[in-house]
């Protein structure tokens, strides 16, 4: 999951396996969350959002779980492949312009 | 479409120097935001224009610091002058609509102030 400090925690899964990230959000007005995957040297890619009326949101590969009661996002990625190895940032938003607040990352790494 | 541009990629300058990040928006967006990454503070907005109009420059950090967006297709981030602090990725993203959401990303101006 997400966390303050210079060391991104990291997550290291299996190729093939699925991986789940967590992120634990802060502003209970938030009612945009918004998942970006960043590789080495690149500038962050979006994956999903979802709106704060979901619980639930699914893409390729992919799937978004909001649980508002204790505000936590989770990113779900079946079937890892090395090129999903990456630093993933949750973000949330809220207010008429959705300003974002970013975690700080978690680095996924993903075992041949 | 290309996505985002920016330039340089890579900046190294002395402390005091004058330097200017340019950014060039994927074509019909209306949202452009300057971001900084460093690793102790992960990414801050700096400041993002809707429809070349600067609408929220509070994470400017100091005056040292300045963004325009002459046109729909261009933007600059200047920093005068440049300290060894400064230092930092610094990303142009663009988006469709007036609001944070979905953002493209450039792939960012490695800034190194010595």
């Amino acid at each position: 999951g997400e966390s303050v400090g210079l060391h991104l925690p990291t997550l290291s899964v299996q190729e093939g396996d699925n991986s789940i990230i967590n992120c634990a959000y802060s502003n209970s007005a938030s009612d945009y969350f918004i998942w970006y995957k960043q590789e080495s040297g690149k500038g962050p890619q979006f994956i999903i959002d979802i709106r704060s009326n979901m619980d639930k949101r699914q893409g390729q590969r992919v799937t978004v779980l909001l649980n508002k009661t204790v505000k936590h996002l989770s990113l779900q990625i079946a079937a890892t492949q090395p090129g999903d190895s990456a630093v993933y940032f949750c973000a949330e938003g809220a207010g008429n312009n959705r300003k974002l607040i970013w975690g700080l990352g978690t680095s996924l790494a993903v075992n041949p | 479409d290309a996505g985002v541009i920016q330039s340089p990629r890579h900046e190294v300058t002395e402390m005091g120097q004058e330097v200017t990040l340019r950014c060039k928006p994927i074509s019909g967006h209306n949202s452009l935001f300057w971001y900084r990454q460093t690793m102790m503070r992960g990414l801050e907005l700096l400041i993002y224009f809707n429809n070349n109009v600067p609408i929220d420059d509070s994470g400017m950090p100091e005056d040292r610091f300045s963004a325009k967006m002459p046109n729909a297709s261009f933007s600059t981030l200047k920093i005068q002058p440049s300290e060894p602090r400064d230092s930092a990725v610094y990303f142009c993203a663009s988006s469709a609509g007036l609001t944070n959401e979905k953002l493209f990303f450039g792939s960012g101006t490695q800034l190194s102030v010595l």
